[in-house]
């Protein structure tokens, strides 16, 4: 069965630092462009950070810019999201999601196919 | 940043109904939209991508279509079952954006 299973998420203080795990299985990891994606408690969803296949690339959205930084073991079949001076506003629930490329009328598409169930990262003091 | 509005951010509507969502970017992203379902507590499922193509094992009464700066998303009968939040998703350029959402609630 194609899975992604995240972890690490939990309760931080303001400025401080948590790293997020997303465990693949059931495809080939090192095939895929990955991505993490938040959402805020009753908000919608953000674009966090993708990762090209052998990590030799790396976007991110301009508010984690210098904060978060995306990883990748292609080994272990493993995402990681370490975040840094964090703030109130990263409070949200973090997915992982599997990039999927294809081709429809000749033109190349990405989509996110394949999502983690998501883990809660709450910054309070 | 490539700015996604969806339109409306909640609507209410009868099993049965002809449900359409809109979605218009802030500048030209051809076709490189995608649409996604979101359930309470639940993570998002794709339904359309390249603006106009069916996702396998999604019902045929969604369908999408558009291009350039204006999409829409299509239910053609609601069902119990949709009712649920729907998001746009351009990825055209980085930073990918999300339009706001739709709520689809029972009326």
């Amino acid at each position: 069965e194609v899975q992604l299973v995240e972890s690490g998420g939990g309760l931080v203080q303001p400025g401080g630092s948590l790293r997020l795990s997303c465990a693949a299985s059931g495809f080939t990891f090192s095939t895929y462009f990955m991505s993490w994606v938040r959402q805020a408690p009753g908000k919608g969803l953000e674009w966090v950070a993708n990762i090209k296949q052998d990590g030799s690339d790396k976007y991110y959205v301009d508010s984690v810019k210098g904060r978060f930084t995306i990883s990748r073991d292609n080994a272990k079949n493993s995402l990681s999201l370490e975040m840094n001076s964090l703030r109130a506003e990263d409070t949200a629930a973090y997915y992982c999601a599997r990039v999927f490329k294809g081709v429809a009328g000749g033109r190349e598409y990405r989509v996110f196919d394949i999502w983690g169930q998501g883990t809660m990262v709450t910054v309070s003091s | 940043a490539i700015q996604m509005t969806q339109s409306p951010s909640s609507l209410s509507a009868s099993v049965g109904d002809r449900v359409t969502i809109t979605c218009r970017a802030s500048q030209g992203i051809r076709n490189d939209l995608g649409w996604y379902q979101q359930k309470p507590g639940k993570a998002p499922k794709l339904l359309i991508y390249a603006a106009s193509s069916l996702q396998s094992g999604v019902p045929s009464r969604f369908s999408g279509s558009g291009s350039g700066t204006d999409f829409t998303l299509t239910i053609s009968s609601l069902q119990p079952e949709d009712f649920a939040t729907y998001y746009c998703l351009q990825d055209y350029s980085y930073p990918w954006t999300f339009g706001q959402g739709t709520k689809v609630e029972i009326k």
